[in-house]
C-alpha cells in the first residue's frame, strides 16, 4: 500500500510570510505526528494528532499549528516565518496513538526561509 | 524532561564489518522505535521494539528495558547501509516522542 505522501517536498519562503504543509497517511492509520528537524536541535516534536483530535504537543510558539481532517490527512501551518524556521519537516502515520504504535515516516517537506 | 543518548556519535567501517550502535534512555518508556535516515532525509523505520529481540536480515535489536537502553545491530555492513541511525522512545511522563542525538554511519569499500 501507498506509504506516507509529504508535499510539498522543497520550498522557499521569505521572512514574515506563513507555510502550509501536507501530509497524507498510510491509508488505515489514524494517528497523524509532525516533526523538526534542523542541525542545531536534531529531530524535535511538534504535535500529534488522532483522529481529528490534537493529542500532544511539543514545546514551539504559536505560530505553528496544525489540523487533521476526516480522511487523517493533515496540514501544519507556520505564520510570520524567521530564518529558524529553516528545517526539513517530517511527518509520520501510526494505525495507534504513537505512545504505542509503529511510525512510519514521509520523505519530509524541506523548507527554506530567506 | 527524558534523556536519550545514542553512542558512538560517528563510525566508520569497512564493507563486511559487523557494528553494534547503543541507545540509553533516562526513563521508562511504552514506545521505541530505530530508524535508518537516507542521504535525502527519509527516515525509514527498522524496527518498533519496546522490550525484547528482534531480527531483519542482516539487522537486529535488543532493548532491555528494566536497564533502559537498545542496541542495533548491524553484520556484514555494506555502503547502503550508510545515513544516521537514530532511536525514538515514548514516554508516558513526556507525552511526546523524543529522539536520540544519532549515529552517524559511513561504510567504506
Amino acid at each position: 500500500k501507498a506509504g506516507v505522501t509529504q508535499t510539498p517536498r522543497y520550498l522557499i519562503k521569505t521572512r514574515g510570510q506563513q507555510v502550509t504543509l501536507s501530509c497524507s497517511p498510510i491509508s488505515g492509520h489514524r494517528s497523524v505526528s509532525w516533526y523538526q528537524q534542523t542541525p542545531g536541535q536534531g529531530l524535535q516534536f511538534l504535535f500529534e494528532y488522532f483522529s481529528e483530535t490534537q493529542r500532544n504537543k511539543g514545546n514551539f510558539p504559536g505560530r505553528f499549528s496544525g489540523r487533521q481532517f476526516s480522511n487523517s490527512r493533515s496540514e501544519m501551518n507556520v505564520s510570520t516565518l524567521e530564518l529558524g524556521d529553516s528545517a526539513l519537516y517530517l511527518c509520520a502515520s501510526s494505525a495507534r496513538e504513537i505512545n504505542t504504535g509503529e511510525l512510519f515516516f514521509g520523505e519530509g517537506s524541506r523548507l527554506t526561509v530567506l | 524532561g527524558i534523556q536519550v543518548e545514542q553512542s558512538p556519535p560517528d563510525l566508520i567501517l569497512q564493507e563486511g564489518a559487523n557494528s553494534t550502535l547503543r541507545c540509553n534512555f533516562s526513563d521508562s518508556v511504552n514506545n521505541l522505535q530505530w530508524f535508518h535516515q537516507n542521504p535525502w532525509g527519509q527516515l525509514i523505520n527498522l524496527f518498533y521494539i519496546p522490550s525484547g529481540t528482534k531480527q531483519n536480515g542482516r539487522l537486529s535489536a535488543t532493548t532491555v528495558a528494566t536497564e533502559r537502553y537498545s542496541l542495533l545491530y548491524i553484520s556484514s555492513s555494506q555502503t547502503t547501509d550508510s545515513g544516521v541511525y537514530f532511536c525514538a522512545v515514548y514516554t508516558g511522563t513526556a507525552s511526546k516522542l523524543t529522539f536520540g542525538t544519532g549515529t552517524r554511519l559511513q561504510v567504506t569499500l
